[in-house]
């Protein structure tokens, strides 16, 4: 059964820092792109960031690009994304999401799908003064 | 980065079918079928539904269906459930990012 396990929310003043972790387990974490998306209180998903396969792609919405930084450590099968210069709008659970396998000749020269399979509960992150 | 845009609600009674609209551009939706549909209940984690445009995972209802015309995708909703009571969203795989769509309220009434 795969599992995301989310961890490092918590409560910050604007312009402050946070890294937020995702344990990956039932799956080979190696093998998958990943992203974070975030749900801001009462509102719609917005995807922020992604990772391809091997991790030498990183894709960033415009909203969070230069600020936050996404990796991951295939050793400890885990995906952080690091916040930086946060802003009130930044506000959000912020959810780990492990993209689709490519399983057919249609998406192979793709190094991730935008397509979510599983996700995790979610870590809350609120910035405020 | 705008989002896809899909209509804030639509209702329906216990075994009608409706349909969600989800529209984009010619850089999103007009040009790749990786459009997926995501299903969430209010307080729970977004399920994927739908793949592909069209594809459905094996664990799920074969009353939900994908479809694509242009830079338009829709998600169809068959016989009606009170259990299909809750929010819907559209993505896109748009090359170096994913756009969500601001998401449909559905309402079985």
């Amino acid at each position: 059964e795969v599992q995301l396990l989310e961890s490092g929310g918590g409560l910050v003043q604007p312009g402050g820092s946070l890294r937020l972790s995702c344990a990956a387990s039932g799956f080979t974490f190696s093998s998958s792109a990943m992203s974070w998306v975030r749900q801001a209180p009462g509102k719609g998903l917005e995807w922020v960031s992604g990772i391809s396969v091997g991790g030498g792609g990183t894709y960033y919405a415009d909203s969070v690009k230069g600020r936050f930084t996404i990796s991951r450590d295939t050793s400890k099968n885990t995906l952080y994304l690091q916040l930086n210069s946060l802003r009130a709008g930044d506000t959000a659970l912020y959810y780990c999401a492990k993209d689709r396998d490519c399983t057919s000749a249609s998406c192979q020269y793709f190094d991730w799908l935008g397509q979510f399979d599983n996700w995790g509960q979610g870590t809350l992150v609120t910035v405020s003064s | 980065q705008s989002a896809l845009t899909q209509p804030a609600s639509v209702s329906g009674s216990p075994g009608q079918s409706i349909t969600i609209s989800c529209t984009g551009t010619s850089t999103d939706v007009g040009s790749y079928d990786l459009v997926s549909w995501y299903q969430q209940h209010p307080g729970k984690a977004p399920k994927l539904l739908i793949f592909d445009v069209t594809k459905r995972p094996s664990a799920v209802s074969n009353r939900f269906s994908g479809s694509k015309s242009g830079s338009t995708a829709s998600l169809t909703i068959s016989r009606l459930q009170a259990e299909d009571e809750a929010d819907y969203y559209c993505c896109s795989y748009a090359g170096t990012r994913a756009i969500f769509g601001g998401g449909t309220k559905v309402t079985v009434l």
